[in-house]
């Protein structure tokens, strides 16, 4: 079975620029995370979509980042424009939804964004 | 948000060893709890889940106590490919993701 699929795997930017990450769910999986990793720091969740609804999206800064599910299938995550403190791994995460072994969430390799 | 507190370590541990972290929640209301292991610039991997008091799986032991609000991870018989930073992430039963806490580091040594 095919994991969680992210592209790109790295990038460097300047500050003020814009950059957009995207995320490919494991099949047949509901739920779709975006989360920051910043280093020594565990992941940080961003936002949580249900098929194509949004969850919880709390913590996600909306005057520079946003994100969108189409179709309940892929995601995209973008910055606009980006700042030094973005610099940090973004990890999209799957998981069927749901309770118990619902909620386990398969992670992909995530995007390593340098702002310079 | 602070909902998940661990001791960030490092845990230096021989081969062979015991070792057990703890992971504390602030939400009363988390039903299942879930310990990833994270290598080095890796993402994390689901290691072990806990819906009720606890799991066992192999030489791991994940134990619940709802009453003082942490969750324990028990390595016994530790291996040199047990290093990693060990995270905990607790989970609402409505379908709402929490944070997960910082990691702990464990350095398993020859």
């Amino acid at each position: 079975e095919a994991g969680v699929a992210q592209s790109p795997r790295y990038k460097i930017i300047e500050k003020r620029q814009s950059v957009a990450f995207w995320c490919n769910p494991i099949s047949g999986h509901a739920t779709l995370y975006w989360y920051q990793q910043i280093l020594g720091q565990g992941p940080k969740l961003l936002i949580q979509f249900q098929n194509n609804g949004v969850v919880d999206d709390s913590q996600l800064p909306k005057d520079r980042f946003s994100a969108e599910r189409l179709k309940g299938v892929d995601s995209t995550l973008k910055i606009q424009p980006a700042k030094l403190e973005d610099s940090a791994v973004y990890l999209c995460a799957s998981s069927l939804g749901g309770r118990l072994a619902g909620a386990e969430q398969f992670f992909g390799p995530g995007t390593r964004l340098t702002v310079l | 948000r602070k909902e998940v507190e661990q001791d960030p370590g490092p845990f230096n541990v021989p081969e062979g060893a015991t070792v057990a972290f703890n992971c504390t929640y602030s939400n009363s209301a988390s039903q299942s709890f879930f310990w990833y292991r994270q290598d080095c610039r890796k993402e994390p991997k689901l290691l072990m889940s806990v819906y009720s008091s606890g799991n066992e799986d192999g030489r791991f032991t994940a134990q619940l106590n709802r009453a003082s609000q942490y969750i324990s991870l028990l390595i016994r018989d530790s291996k040199l490919s047990d290093s990693a930073t060990y995270l905990c992430v607790p989970y609402k039963d409505s379908g709402y993701a929490l944070n997960f806490g910082k990691g702990t580091s464990l350095l398993v040594t020859p």
